[in-house]
C-alpha cells in the first residue's frame, strides 16, 4: 500500500528566503507526482505535475524535483511572499493505487 | 474553460438524512475522482468512475455510501442515513482520457456538516 510522508509538517519563514519542501513515498512504480496548494476553506490548486519519466518540473519561482528509485520529490520556492502562505499537498498516482495517494501537507507561513 | 465544478459549497444534513454531492468536469474530461478530507486528516481516495462506469471504488466504505457518473449530467456522490462522523469535506477531481499519467484538478469540494 503506497503511503506519502511530507516533512517538514509546518514552517514559517521570513518574507525573502528560499526554501524546500520534502515529500517521500514508498512505492516506486507511480505514473507521475503532483504538487498542490490548498488554501484554508479552499479547493486544491495543481502546482506542478511531474511524469515518472522526468526529473523536475519548473513554474515561475517554484521548482519541483523526481527521485523516483529512491521515493523522493522536493519543491523549491524561491523568494518566498507572504502570498504563498498555504497548505502544501504532495501526491502520487499509480504504486498500486486508482486515485492519488496524498501526502498530509506542510502548511506554510511567510512572514511579511 | 470552466473548472471543475462542484455544488453545493456547503451542505447541512441532520443524522439519518440523505446528501447528495455533485461533480462536473471539466469540459473534455472524461475521468471523475472523488476525495474525502476528514477534519486533520490528509485527503483519501474514494472513487474513479468513468461515464457510465465505476472503475475502481475500493476506497469508498462498503455501506451508505454510492457513486455514479451518468452518460448525461453531473457525477454524484450519494451517502445515505449519514452520521456525524460523515462530516468532511468532499473534493471531485477531473482528468482527460488516459487517467493514469494525466494531471487531476480538483473543484472547489462540498463540506458536508452532519448535525
Amino acid at each position: 500500500k503506497q503511503e506519502v510522508t511530507q516533512i517538514p509538517a509546518a514552517l514559517s519563514v521570513p518574507e525573502g528566503e528560499n526554501l524546500v519542501l520534502n515529500c517521500s513515498f514508498t512505492d516506486s512504480a507511480i505514473y507521475n507526482l503532483q504538487w498542490f496548494r490548498q488554501d484554508p476553506g479552499k479547493g486544491l490548486t495543481s502546482l506542478l505535475l511531474i511524469q515518472s519519466s522526468q526529473r523536475e518540473q519548473t513554474s515561475g519561482r517554484l521548482n519541483a524535483s523526481l527521485d523516483k528509485s529512491s521515493g523522493r520529490s522536493t519543491l523549491y520556492i524561491a523568494a518566498s511572499q507572504p502570498g504563498d502562505s498555504a497548505t502544501y499537498l504532495c501526491a502520487v498516482s499509480g504504486g498500486g493505487a486508482d486515485g492519488l495517494t496524498f501526502g498530509k501537507g506542510t502548511h506554510l507561513i511567510i512572514q511579511p | 474553460n470552466a473548472g471543475v465544478m462542484q455544488n453545493p459549497r456547503h451542505l447541512v444534513r441532520r443524522r439519518g438524512q440523505e446528501a447528495r454531492l455533485r461533480c462536473s468536469p471539466m469540459k473534455g474530461h472524461s475521468h471523475v475522482y472523488w476525495y474525502r478530507q476528514l477534519p486533520e486528516e490528509g485527503l483519501k481516495f474514494m472513487v474513479y468512475l468513468q461515464k457510465e462506469n465505476i472503475i475502481d471504488e475500493s476506497g469508498m466504505p462498503k455501506e451508505r455510501f454510492s457513486a455514479e457518473f451518468p452518460k448525461e449530467g453531473p457525477s454524484i456522490l450519494r451517502i445515505q442515513q449519514v452520521v456525524r462522523g460523515d462530516s468532511a469535506a468532499y473534493f471531485c477531481a477531473s482528468s482527460l482520457p488516459g487517467a493514469f499519467r494525466n494531471e487531476q484538478f480538483f473543484g472547489p469540494g462540498t463540506r458536508l456538516t452532519v448535525l
